[in-house]
């Protein structure tokens, strides 16, 4: 069964701050997601990564930036955060084509910017 | 540009009533739907994709390419039915949109 693990549940954090948030999968994917949750606006893409050090822009990029050094490994970074990125991060995996392939999901980081 | 509507953002029924849980696409090109389901406390994971025509959990949904839909439906709905639902499509050379989502609440 695919892992994906998101580094932290729950995240408080400072207007202004750096931060990072971290998701691991362990099954080999090529294909890592990036979305943001937020009631009444669903899933929201920020960013995609289709291979290591390749990314594309999703549909709210703005605020946000990630890495991906490893294969296993996709990071989103706010390089200055601010309340209105106050939400649920979920991250996700898949393998082969993009636009048909099931996504395997993390459990969420619930951040906090205050 | 890829666009889905899912019209209801909170849904009641009873226990054994039907459940039809409605979603709308927009899309020139050959599309693929699915459907994730989100329980709570539990991460979001795929329910059923139109690509594979079976049921899962009861449910069903038909592509409808001439009305554009791909509604989710169950003729008895049951208490654990109870959660997020988030219509999603594919597209050519892109990735996955997903609609704002339905919140189910099944009655006893």
């Amino acid at each position: 069964d695919v892992k994906v693990t998101q580094s932290s549940r729950y995240l408080v954090k400072r207007t202004g701050e750096k931060v990072f948030l971290e998701c691991v999968q362990d099954m080999d994917h090529e294909n890592m997601f990036w979305y943001r949750q937020d009631p009444g606006l669903g899933l929201r893409l920020i960013y995609f990564s289709y291979d290591v050090k390749m990314k594309e822009k999703g549909d709210i990029p703005e605020g946000y930036s990630v890495s991906r050094e490893k294969k296993e490994r996709f990071s989103l970074i706010l390089e200055s955060a601010s309340t209105n990125q106050t939400s649920m991060y979920l991250c996700a995996s898949s393998s082969g084509q993009i636009n048909n392939s099931p996504l395997h999901f993390g459990n969420g980081t619930r951040l906090t910017v205050t | 540009a890829q666009r889905v509507t899912q019209p209801e953002k909170l849904l009641s029924v009873f226990k054994g009533a039907p459940v039809e849980l409605k979603c709308n696409y927009s899309y020139s090109g050959s599309p693929e739907l699915f459907w994730y389901v989100q329980y709570s406390r539990q991460r979001l994971q795929l329910l059923l994709r139109h690509i594979s025509r079976e049921s899962i959990k009861g449910f069903t949904a038909d592509l409808n390419k001439g009305e554009t839909s791909f509604h989710l439906k169950k003729p008895f709905a049951q208490e654990e039915d109870s959660a997020m639902y988030y219509c999603a499509l594919g597209t050519s050379g892109s990735r996955l949109t997903f609609g704002e989502g339905t919140q189910l609440t099944v009655n006893p």
